[in-house]
């Protein structure tokens, strides 16, 4: 079993609808959560993180951790073209590096004009 | 924000021959990290390189196929040796931000073995 599950996709939406996006894990003792967007050919990017439980509110984007059913999200509101990418979830087990992290296989995301 | 080099961007090798990937930051930074990128799979740490010691290297990646040299705090290579098409991959560096929680990434070097 993976230690972090998430749907590849792909995911496509008509633009100005919300984008929804989850992954699980396994491993409780995550702490920091995070969301990165990768477009094709290019190297990941951080959206945002959260720590620990609760939720996250950056423009068009919320981020929600429920550590109990370890589940975390991410909505874009009003999507657009340009958020079509492969966005991934991805996870840290501890404060002394934000570099080891443990990343779900992503979801493609197309966003249709 | 840190800006990370690497070079080749691509590459088709022949089976059985190794490859030297280079990453460059334009700052110093104590931990560089090398992620495998896998079709279809998500990204997986391969080893953590700091300078002046060995690279640590996570289960299921071994020195002898994955040598890294890490000369100094902006420098680092992953060597692909003894390569076979299962090695076919995106090769990503990556280093964490100061004080910050977040990893900034290069933008990968896509290898093909044939």
């Amino acid at each position: 079993q993976k230690e972090v599950e998430q749907d590849p996709g792909p995911l496509s939406v008509p633009e100005g609808a919300i984008v929804s996006l989850n992954c699980t894990y396994s491993n409780s003792a995550f702490q920091y959560f995070m969301w990165y967007r990768q477009y094709s050919r290019k190297g990941p990017e951080l959206l945002m993180y959260t720590y620990s439980s609760g939720n996250k509110e950056d423009g068009r984007f919320t981020a929600q951790v429920d550590k109990s059913s370890k589940y975390i999200s991410l909505f874009i509101r009003d999507s657009q073209p340009s958020d079509s990418a492969t966005y991934l979830c991805a996870m840290s087990l501890n404060t002394d590096s934000w570099g080891k992290l443990q990343f779900g296989a992503g979801t493609q995301v197309v966003v249709t004009p | 924000s840190a800006v990370i080099s690497q070079k080749p961007s691509r590459d088709i090798c022949q089976r059985g021959t190794s490859l030297t990937i280079q990453c460059q930051v334009d700052s110093q930074v104590t931990m560089m990290f090398w992620y495998r990128q896998q079709p279809g799979q998500s990204l997986t740490l391969i080893a953590t390189a700091n300078q002046g010691s060995e690279a640590t290297y996570e289960s299921g990646f071994v020195i002898d196929k994955f040598p890294i040299s890490r000369p100094n705090l902006t420098f680092s290579t992953l060597t692909v040796s003894n390569m076979s098409p299962e090695d076919s991959s995106i090769y990503l560096c990556s280093v964490e931000g100061k004080g910050r929680v977040e990893a900034f990434f290069g933008q990968g070097t896509r290898l093909t073995v044939v």
